[in-house]
C-alpha cells in the first residue's frame, strides 16, 4: 500500500523556489514525514523530517498542513545541483524497517 | 568523515557464483540496513539489523543472507547469484536516539551485474 503520492516530475527555474508536494492522507498520528533525494545514481541523501510543526534547516523547509494529510518541501533557491529524484516517506519513529521509497518526484532545475 | 562505506563499488558475477558485499559505518550507529534498487524504481529493504548480533528480514529477503558480527559492519551475502539479483545495492545506518526518528544515512551503492 502506497502511503504517499507525489507527482512524477516537476521543473523549476534556477534561482527560483522549488515546491515539491506530497500527499499522505492516511498518515497516523505517530508517523513522521521524511524527505530524501537521490542525485543521479548516488545513495539517497537525507533532507529534512517533521511530525506536525513546520521545519527548516540549511537545505530546505518542510511545511506540513494542519490536518497532516499533505506536506510541501521547499528548496528556497534551486540550483542545477538540486536536480534529483525527491522521495517523501512517512513512517512511525520506531519502525526503522518501514522506510518505503516510492517512485518519487524527478525535479529538473533548468538554467 | 567517511560515513557509510560500501565495498566493492562494482562487480560482475556469473549465475551461481557467491559473493559478499561489505558495509562499514563510522558513526557508531545501532541500526543498519541493506536495500536494493532496480532501474526506475525506489529502494526496497532486503534485511536490517537493530544491533550487533541481530538481523531481521525486510521486504525482499529471499536469496540473501546477512551478518552483523561487529557494530560497525553489516555484510550482505548472495549464496548462489541469479540474474534477477542484478541491481544496485545500498547500505544505510541510523542512530536509535531521539525515540527512533533519526534519519538513515546511505552509502554510494554497489552496482552488481549477474550474467
Amino acid at each position: 500500500d502506497a502511503k504517499t503520492t507525489q507527482p512524477p516530475s516537476m521543473d523549476c527555474a534556477e534561482g527560483r523556489a522549488a515546491n515539491l508536494p506530497c500527499n499522505h492522507s492516511t498518515i497516523s498520528g505517530n508517523e513522521y514525514v521524511y524527505w530524501y533525494r537521490q542525485i543521479h545514481s548516488q545513495g539517497p541523501q537525507y533532507i529534512i523530517h517533521g511530525l506536525k510543526n513546520n521545519e527548516t534547516n540549511e537545505m530546505a523547509s518542510l511545511i506540513i498542513t494542519e490536518d497532516r494529510k499533505s506536506s510541501t518541501l521547499i528548496l528556497p533557491h534551486a540550483t542545477l545541483r538540486d536536480t534529483a529524484v525527491y522521495y517523501c516517506i512517512v513512517r512511525v519513529a520506531m519502525n526503522n524497517n518501514d522506510m518505503r521509497f516510492g517512485a518519487g518526484t524527478r525535479l529538473t532545475v533548468k538554467p | 568523515n567517511a560515513g557509510v562505506t560500501q565495498t566493492p563499488k562494482f562487480r560482475v558475477l556469473k549465475t551461481g557464483q557467491s559473493m559478499t558485499l561489505l558495509c562499514a559505518q563510522d558513526m557508531n550507529h545501532e541500526y543498519m540496513y541493506w536495500y536494493r534498487q532496480d532501474p526506475g524504481m525506489g529502494l526496497r529493504l532486503i534485511h536490517y539489523s537493530v544491533g550487533e548480533g541481530t538481523t531481521a528480514k525486510g521486504e525482499v529477503p529471499d536469496g540473501y543472507n546477512v551478518s552483523r558480527l561487529k557494530k560497525q559492519n553489516f555484510l550482505l551475502g548472495l549464496e548462489s547469484a541469479a540474474p534477477s539479483q542484478t541491481s544496485v545495492y545500498f547500505c544505510a545506518s541510523s542512530s536509535h536516539t531521539g525515540g527512533g526518528n533519526q534519519p538513515q544515512h546511505f552509502g554510494d551503492g554497489t552496482r552488481l551485474s549477474i550474467l
